[in-house]
């Protein structure tokens, strides 16, 4: 399998504890993209890369959130003392640029978080 | 003001029949591009279709076709001979072009969950 993946799929956990997704892009792909999804709402953009290089950052991103991209291949999302608020799924995402607007974003299946 | 608007939050039809899942936007930007995706309830986003605002045809792919109508800033996602698998949520997504200093992520829709009758 070449897709975009991600571990774990699901994490459980309680409120004040850190957590770390990993995501994993299809090969050769040089954006890779994290994106948050709450129950009844598409995703939303959270922060990408441009090989290892972080470009931006939603205002969603608290500082309680980090992300890394070490080498310009997979990526963490740790999140950092929880909170109920934090339950979602969040999903990865990684696009190669061909050209101004040519570029196609492939998703994992996501990591969903549980905060109890 | 929402970009991306999806007024059905669910629609329904019978297997084998064709049904169109509406989406509009909201731009100022000329250069942008507009996604469909599909949302199984296992949670993958599978990538549909494309359509670039300079593109002069509909997209199509198999039986996804667009109805892209850029004058209403519609890009309405229309499936053909529907199967049951083609249940799931439905997500119309936009990448505004560089002016608009967006150029890289998505917005989405809220979605439609489509269901299939047999």
């Amino acid at each position: 399998d070449t897709g975009v993946s991600q571990d774990p799929r699901h994490k459980i956990t309680k409120r004040g504890q850190n957590v770390t997704f990993r995501c994993d892009p299809i090969s050769e792909h040089n954006r890779l993209y994290w994106y948050r999804q709450t129950l009844g709402q598409g995703p939303e953009f959270l922060t990408y890369f441009q090989n290892e290089a972080q470009l931006e950052k939603s205002r969603l991103l608290s500082d309680r959130f980090s992300a890394e991209r070490p080498k310009g291949s997979f990526s963490t999302l740790e999140i950092q003392r929880t909170e109920q608020g934090d339950s979602a799924m969040y999903l990865c995402a990684s696009s190669l640029i061909i050209g101004p607007l040519q570029e196609t974003q492939y998703f994992g299946p996501g990591t969903r978080l549980l905060v109890l | 003001a929402q970009k991306i608007t999806q007024t059905q939050p669910g629609m329904f039809v019978q297997e084998k029949e064709a049904v169109t899942l509406d989406c509009t936007y909201d731009t100022s930007d000329q250069s942008y591009g507009l996604f469909w995706y599909k949302q199984p309830s296992s949670g993958e986003m599978i990538f549909l279709i494309y359509q670039g605002s300079y593109d002069e045809q509909n997209a199509t792919e198999g039986r996804y076709s667009l109805n892209f109508q850029k004058a209403r800033k519609s890009a309405n996602l229309v499936i053909s001979a529907s199967q049951l698998g083609d249940s799931a949520m439905y997500f119309c997504a936009m990448r505004e072009g560089p002016s608009g200093g967006s150029n890289y992520k998505l917005t989405f829709g809220k979605g439609t969950l489509l269901t299939v009758n047999p």
